[in-house]
């Protein structure tokens, strides 16, 4: 099955400044979409980022931008220029097509970041 | 266009109680789905719809029921609520989910979120 790991709980960062958040995973698949969701203390999802296994660029919106390494499974977000707004609850997700978890979307645990004036 | 609507936003109930999140989406997504999401557990698969009429289990779907009569609503119903299920549940839509194809739209394999209810049981 697959699995997807946030090994940071929590995260700081200085405003203006860039911090990078980890995700791995775990999967025989080869064709797969990444994501990076943001939840902020309103408790609304709001997608970050998507990212194709089929693709070799790397996906960037705006401040933010991915480092997919397909062969070692990592799939990091980075934010650079950090502001106030950031803050929130950061979800790295798997979107397989098949096996058990076909078709739906695997979250991992979160990391919470906290940004500082 | 209103996306993804949840109700009720908060509920109290005590054990043993019945009651049904409600779930409605105005974007005709064929996809729809609930998760639950825990402290330190991230959001969980609860129940899963591709289609009006077909439904199916995710990864914690002990003490739920769902149905899809419609495309547009996914009603979440807790038979007999045990304090095990105090948390935040979410309905998410998506046109698809979980078609591999380069001809799909953009958004086809996104999911859109409700706000969320929270849920806590005595």
């Amino acid at each position: 099955a697959q699995t997807v790991t946030q090994s940071q709980p929590e995260m700081s960062v200085q405003e203006a400044e860039t911090v990078t958040l980890s995700c791995t995973y775990d999967t025989s698949e080869s064709d797969y979409y990444l994501f990076w969701y943001k939840q902020p203390p309103s408790r609304q999802m709001i997608l970050v980022i998507r990212q194709e296994a089929y693709k070799q660029q790397n996906a960037t919106e705006n401040r933010f931008s991915v480092n997919f390494q397909k062969a070692a499974k990592s799939f990091s977000l980075k934010i650079s220029d950090s502001q106030l707004g950031d803050a929130a609850m950061y979800f790295c997700a798997f979107l397989g097509f098949y096996g058990g978890s076909q078709g739906n979307l695997i979250f991992g645990k979160g990391t919470k970041l906290s940004v500082k004036p | 266009n209103a996306g993804v609507t949840q109700t009720p936003k908060f509920q109290v109930l005590k054990t043993g109680q019945s009651m049904t999140l409600q779930c409605a989406q105005d974007m005709n997504h064929e996809y729809m789905s609930w998760y639950r999401q825990d402290p330190g557990m991230g959001l969980r698969l609860i129940h899963y719809s591709v289609g009006a009429g077909i439904t199916d289990q995710g990864e914690v779907p002990n003490g739920y029921n769902v149905s899809r009569s419609t495309t547009e609503d996914f009603p979440l119903r807790l038979l007999s609520a045990a304090p095990s299920q105090t948390s935040v549940y979410f309905c998410a839509s998506s046109p698809t989910l979980g078609l591999l194809s380069t001809s799909l739209p953009s958004g086809a394999n996104v999911l859109t979120f409700g706000a969320g209810s929270r849920l806590t049981v005595l």
